[in-house]
């Protein structure tokens, strides 16, 4: 399975942009990049996800290296709220078309005021 | 209001016993996932389906089983002959048209 390397935790100040590097060198050409968020005893909160290009939604923006080895997730400007742990995630896919996400350990991302 | 339900959220369990965790559906999806979460980790899959009457085990079945006798329903009874039960479950969805996965809100299960 692919995995994905991300730093144990981070911190940002309100209203500054939070970028989350995430790692995942072995990926294969076919497995998607998701990013989900976890705030403490609930369940994880998708994100956004992509391929190989650039994406963007209201909740941030996904960047993509060319050779898909690395990626950075862009909260444009964080607020207390966006305090939770950040999963990269690679979407492997397994026989008869099935599909699992493969989680790593996650960023504590901490936004401080 | 369309999501993914767990209950209980929380549950207790004496050594010995077997216990159902329930997972509900109401977003059509076709495919459904369970998930383990231990304190400080990421989640582990336990078993997935694909469709009804299917399933399929995922890194973790050990001591667990499942059934998908309906779209709607995920049910995963946490047998005893699971080692170490006590962690968080977490039971997911997938849309095979936006290729977005939802998240119920977790059992937390504590063996006693």
């Amino acid at each position: 399975d692919a995995k994905t390397t991300q730093p144990t935790s981070m911190d940002c100040a309100e209203g500054r942009a939070a970028n989350l590097p995430c790692n995942h060198s072995t990926i294969s050409g076919n497995e998607y990049v998701y990013w989900y968020r976890q705030i403490h005893s609930q369940g994880p909160q998708y994100i956004i996800h992509g391929l190989k290009n650039n994406e963007t939604n209201e909740m941030a923006s996904l960047i993509i290296t060319e050779d898909r080895k690395s990626s950075t997730l862009i909260l444009p400007h964080a607020t207390l709220r966006d305090t939770a742990v950040y999963y990269c995630i690679v979407r492997v896919l397994l026989r008869q078309g099935a599909q699992k996400l493969v989680f790593g350990q996650g960023t504590r991302l901490t936004i401080n005021p | 209001d369309g999501g993914i339900t767990q209950s209980p959220k929380y549950l207790f369990r004496k050594e010995g016993q077997n216990v159902t965790l329930s997972c509900e559906q109401n977003l059509n999806h076709d495919a459904m996932y369970w998930y383990r979460q231990d304190p400080g980790q990421g989640l582990r899959l336990i078993y997935y389906s694909q469709i009804v009457n299917d399933f399929q085990k995922g890194d973790i079945a050990e001591g667990y089983s499942v059934s998908r006798e309906k779209k709607e329903s995920f049910p995963l009874t946490v047998t005893s002959a699971q080692k170490n039960p006590t962690a968080f479950y977490l039971c997911a969805s997938g849309s095979a048209v936006s290729g977005i996965w939802y998240f119920g809100p977790g059992t937390r299960l504590t063996v006693l």
